[in-house]
């Protein structure tokens, strides 16, 4: 099992670009999520999935958009990138909500310049 | 508010000199404790989960304890390979989706 994989590892855009960052899991979990990590800020949740075509804001929304077209699938959608949207990226997957623990994938370095 | 504080911020140690990092949580109903090892590059590697005060959980050299206030990870005889920040998380009650992440404890152990 590959587990929780992110595509792409890395990636530079100017001010204004949008991209899309994709998370796959192949562990049949329900629930998907996305993170953000930044110095001295921790893990912040931003936007999470209970099941296909199902998508839901956490701490940190704005700016960002999901989908959840296929169970196994989480696509992290940034329209109008900014500068204050650079930062680690990280798409996590759990079971449910009785089996909570969460399995995260290898991250995403987004540059916003 | 939820919260979740870890300390030391970062910990150097020299190989077999044990120690603990505390993660001290502030969270209405708590429905889990979660340990995490993040190497630099890397994505969080889970470690345990503790669901109830007074349990206990190995793996190697780390075991994690949980109270009604905090988790400790005690590291005994570390190896350099530990090397890592260790995170902490919580799920509380009312928002069983989401994870509360504290800042991470980084510890460097010499050699």
């Amino acid at each position: 099992n590959a587990g929780v994989t992110q595509t792409p590892k890395f990636r530079v855009l100017k001010t204004g670009q949008s991209m899309t960052l994709l998370c796959a899991q192949d562990m049949n979990h329900e629930y998907m999520y996305w993170y953000r990590q930044d110095p001295g800020m921790g893990l912040r949740l931003i936007h999470y999935s209970v099941g296909e075509g199902t998508t839901a804001k956490g701490e940190v929304p704005d700016g960002y958009n999901v989908s959840r077209l296929k169970k196994q699938n989480f696509l992290l959608g940034l329209e109008s990138a900014a500068p204050s949207q650079t930062s680690v990226y990280f798409c996590a997957s759990s079971y449910g909500v009785t089996i909570r623990t969460q399995y995260f994938g290898p991250g995403t370095r987004l540059t916003v310049l | 508010e939820d919260q979740v504080t870890q300390s030391p911020e970062a910990l150097r140690l020299q190989e077999g000199e044990s120690s603990s990092l505390n993660c001290s949580y502030t969270v209405s109903g708590l429905r889990g404790l979660f340990w995490y090892r993040q190497d630099p590059g890397k994505g969080p590697e889970f470690l345990f989960t503790l669901y109830s005060a007074g349990e206990e959980k190995e793996k190697e050299r780390l075991k994690a304890t949980l109270t009604k206030k905090e988790s400790f990870l005690h590291i005994t005889a570390p190896k350099p390979e530990d090397s890592a920040t260790y995170l902490c998380a919580v799920q509380a009650e009312v928002s069983s989706y989401k994870l509360i992440f504290g800042s991470g404890t980084r510890l460097l152990v010499r050699p």
